[in-house]
């Protein structure tokens, strides 16, 4: 069966320190997978997607994502982060009739 | 198009009452998703239709809760007989095709006393 794993539950970042969030997955064969953020209260916003091709994936927002098939990994990052950035990350893998998500990872922004 | 439209956004209910959410995708995708999330967790998935038929339902979904999608365009979800652990967001999402990408709505957050 497909899982996600996000191993951060919280982290805090200064304002325009980088950011790498990580995500772990299992599943049988290439997977897509996603990053979507949510603010408080709110539905989530899709980030970036990867279905296949270049394992570096360019998201909204100043976000990227690389897909790492030899680890099973699909860390999301930004090289400067703004305050605005605070919210709930999730990572999801997904195939026809499935999509998996993970816990979520909560990002602090200290200014 | 406005994106996928959730209503009510809150609902705060007695236990034993019965709710119903009510959820517009977008209108080209034929394919819509309920979703369910507790404080601390991703979306878990509930159900998805394809046009108007109901396709698969998640063991999560008790026979208290019904979903329907009449027209292939807006679908509801109820719950019959609230319990206290059915408080949650609920989240619709909506795509086409398969499920390569969806669009969420900003959820309904359902309150149990």
């Amino acid at each position: 069966a497909q899982s996600v794993t996000q191993p951060d539950i919280h982290i805090t970042v200064s304002e325009g320190a980088s950011l790498e969030l990580r995500c772990n997955y299992s599943y049988g064969a290439t997977p897509y997978l996603f990053w979507y953020v949510q603010s408080p209260g709110q539905g989530l916003q899709l980030l970036l997607k990867y279905f296949s091709g270049d394992t570096l994936v360019q998201g909204i927002k100043g976000f990227e994502a690389e897909f790492k098939r030899s680890q099973s990994s699909f860390n999301l990052r930004k090289p400067s982060v703004h305050w605005s950035d605070a919210a709930e990350y999730f990572c999801a893998v997904g195939a026809d009739n499935d999509m998996r998500f993970g816990a979520g990872t909560r990002l602090t922004v200290k200014p | 198009d406005t994106g996928v439209s959730q209503d009510p956004r809150h609902k705060i209910t007695k236990r034993g009452q019965n709710v119903t959410f009510r959820c517009d995708p977008i209108s080209e995708h034929n394919r819509l998703y309920w979703y369910r999330q507790t404080l601390g967790q991703g979306p878990e998935f509930l159900t998805y239709f394809q046009n108007e038929a109901q396709l698969e339902k998640s063991r999560l979904l008790s026979d208290r809760f019904s979903a329907e999608r009449p027209k292939g365009s807006f679908s509801t979800l109820e719950i019959q007989r609230t319990e206290q652990g059915d408080s949650a967001m609920y989240l619709c999402a909506s795509s086409l095709e398969r499920r390569v990408s969806y669009t969420f709505g900003s959820g309904t957050r359902l309150t149990v006393v």
